[in-house]
């Protein structure tokens, strides 16, 4: 079993839907949450981060772990062109597991 | 971008011939990583670096050796590529538990 599963996608959205997005993990001992974008032919840039359970809102996107159910999720609302991109989670401590990755396009 | 760069940023070299991959930080960070990115894998981490000389193993490190002799670099070894080593390279480093990445290494193998 991976440490953590990413529902693979893709999803494809119209412009201005809510995308959802989420993981799962194996590790209860996992304390740090983070959610990275990846555009085609570019390394993961940092989107999100949480440490331990509750809600984080950032503009348009919001985080979300519950550390009981072992679930993150990962929430854009009002999904632009821009959001078109691969979205990864990652869990862990110093060293972070990473999901297989959800790509996204928002369709205008 | 952190003030990471990765050296050379495409190769393609033959199966059985070393490959050195190198990565340049500018920041002093003491973590860094690298991190082999692959269809429907995901990055997988293959070796990572907590200070000069101290290196430990990812979960994919058959094949694959690191040295760090300088805070600054830290360099990942093919000793011998074969063509399951075809993959996207990404280094990274580590700021209060936050990875930054690297622009990767695109490498085939043929």
């Amino acid at each position: 079993q991976k440490e953590v599963e990413q529902d693979p996608g893709p999803l494809s959205v119209p412009e201005g839907a809510i995308v959802s997005l989420n993981c799962t993990y194996s590790n209860s001992a996992f304390q740090y949450f983070m959610w990275y974008r990846q555009y085609s032919r570019k390394g993961p840039e940092l989107l999100m981060y949480t440490y331990s359970s509750g809600n984080k809102e950032d503009g348009r996107f919001t985080a979300q772990v519950d550390k009981s159910s072992k679930y993150i999720s990962l929430f854009i609302r009002d999904s632009q062109p821009s959001d078109s991109a691969t979205y990864l989670c990652a869990i862990g401590d110093y060293k972070l597991s990473f999901g297989a990755g959800t790509t996204v396009t928002v369709r205008a | 971008d952190a003030g990471i760069t990765q050296s050379p940023r495409h190769k393609v070299t033959e199966t059985g011939t070393p490959v050195t991959l190198r990565c340049h930080q500018t920041e002093n960070h003491r973590y860094m990583y690298w991190y082999r990115q692959d269809p429907g894998h995901g990055l997988r981490l293959i070796h990572y670096s907590y200070g000069v000389k101290d290196t430990d193993k990812g979960e994919v490190s058959d094949g694959y050796s690191v040295s760090r002799s300088k805070t600054e670099d830290f360099l990942l070894t093919l000793e011998s590529a074969t063509s399951s080593q075809t993959s996207v390279y990404f280094c990274a480093i580590s700021e209060d538990r936050v990875l930054y990445f690297g622009p990767g290494t695109r490498l085939t193998v043929t």
